[in-house]
């Protein structure tokens, strides 16, 4: 069965703090992973990943990908109140019109 | 704006009711989808919709009946909804079937 577990559930940091935020995966056919960051409603993409090694960055975040150990991490530096919000990963299969998400992170940064 | 409208924001309606959901795309995508998320369980894909035609129906019962009379519009029609249906209900778009998906801002839907 596939599935992509995140890690951990819910982080409570202080702003200027460094996140390090955890997604693996059991899957068969992987075509690529993304994460998505949810404020209120809607989940706004933020990469997809589908090589090994290769950082996406973008600002203060960025994300890489091992497809050996099956997993990605998100990373986000110097955080801000902003930051706060659920933060979903999801995989792509190839020849499936399904992204698995998982459960999320509960990010939540403190003044 | 995200790009991918839904109304209504929210809906409240009883057992016995029937209702729409519409989901509106300005972004020329070709693929359009309907998600439901729960509290605390993963977005669970129920259809895609590419080039207005159904693609995927993922064992989602026949109480919820999708429509896509054109590549921007997308409605999920509901009815005789059972409680534990309340959820949020989210629309998304996507160029193509293997691209990042957009999403809208959902609909609230509980179920009476």
């Amino acid at each position: 069965e596939d599935k992509v577990v995140q890690s951990p559930l819910s982080l409570v940091v202080h702003e200027g703090d460094t996140v390090t935020l955890n997604c693996s995966y059991e899957v068969t056919n992987f075509r690529s992973l993304l994460w998505y960051k949810q404020e209120k409603k809607a989940p706004t993409f933020l990469f997809m990943l589908t090589s090994s090694g290769i950082e996406k960055k973008s600002g203060r975040l960025s994300s890489i990908l091992d497809k050996k150990e099956l997993f990605s991490i998100l990373n986000i530096t110097a955080t801000q109140t902003g930051d706060s919000a659920v933060y979903l990963c999801a995989v792509a299969l190839t020849g499936a019109n399904n992204l698995f998400f998982g459960t999320g992170t509960r990010l939540t940064v403190i003044p | 704006e995200t790009g991918v409208t839904q109304t209504p924001r929210h809906l409240v309606m009883g057992m016995t009711n029937k209702k729409s959901l519409k989901c509106e795309q300005h972004l020329g995508h070709n693929a359009m989808y309907w998600y439901k998320q729960s509290a605390k369980k993963p977005l669970e894909l129920m259809f895609v919709y590419s080039l207005e035609e159904r693609v995927e129906n993922n064992s989602v019962p026949s109480r919820f009946s999708p429509e896509c009379p054109n590549s921007s519009h997308l409605f999920l029609h509901l009815h005789t909804l059972q409680p534990e249906d309340s959820a949020l209900y989210l629309c998304a778009s996507s160029q193509e079937e293997n691209s990042p998906l957009h999403f809208g801002n959902g609909t609230r839907l509980t179920v009476t």
